[in-house]
């Protein structure tokens, strides 16, 4: 089963925050996120283990809650190239089951 | 470092016929991933190897399969097409098939089927 991602879509200026939320219904073991913009293959951002840690690079941060499920990316003082559809992926069964990601996050940043 | 590599990059295909793609992954990399993504669907998983062996299988029907090669190249196949086959193709490598490793992706196959 994917998970479900929120919002679908958002449309922020320049400079913005944003927060993508991720959720499972299953325990999951790891959760990827991914950006991609059109006509693109999507590119890997990071990656976060089960032990509910927050990870993050440059302006762009991700937290794990193990308990619920659930993962946020978080996207601070948005710039035009944050721009695309963002995935998380996630890992069920102890980390053997395959990667299966949600339907997407759209992200519209205007200057 | 070579990025994941997938031919063709376009194919047009009548229904009833069959296609072959091809992946090769980043070099080192032993793990190889399929996804089939479409508007309405997204990513859908399709399947995973490592070491040749097929590690896991998405929720897709029996026309789709796949190998892996002793050299980590991977192929899938797409028996008696479907006009819901037309889809973006995308492989996958990683290190490994665990959790903890990150996969990259190649820049996909746009299947047209007709």
């Amino acid at each position: 089963q994917q998970p479900v991602q929120s919002p679908q879509a958002v449309i922020l200026r320049e400079g913005e925050d944003a927060v993508i939320n991720c959720s499972s219904s299953k325990a999951l073991y790891s959760v990827h996120w991914y950006r991609q913009k059109h006509g693109e293959a999507p590119v890997f951002l990071m990656i976060l283990l089960k032990g509910g840690e927050q990870k993050g690079h440059d302006k762009i941060s991700a937290s794990f809650n193990e308990k619920k499920q659930q993962s946020s990316l978080y996207l601070t003082a948005s710039q035009l190239s944050y721009s695309g559809t963002y995935f998380c992926g996630t890992r069920a069964g102890g980390g053997a089951d395959g990667l299966t990601f949600g339907k997407g996050t759209h992200l519209i940043i205007q200057p | 470092k070579a990025g994941v590599t997938q031919t063709p990059r376009y194919l047009i295909k009548t229904r009833g016929q069959q296609v072959t793609l091809s992946c090769s992954p980043i070099s080192g990399h032993r793990s190889v991933s399929w996804y089939q993504q479409t508007p309405g669907q997204g990513l859908q998983f399709l399947f995973e190897y490592f070491s040749e062996t097929q590690r896991n299988k998405g929720n897709f029907p029996g026309r789709f399969s796949g190998r892996q090669f002793s050299n980590s190249r991977s192929e899938m196949n797409v028996s008696t097409l479907e006009l819901g086959d037309s889809a973006l193709y995308l492989c996958a490598s990683s290190f490994d098939s665990t959790s903890s490793y990150e996969q990259y992706f190649g820049p996909g196959t746009r299947l047209t089927v007709t």
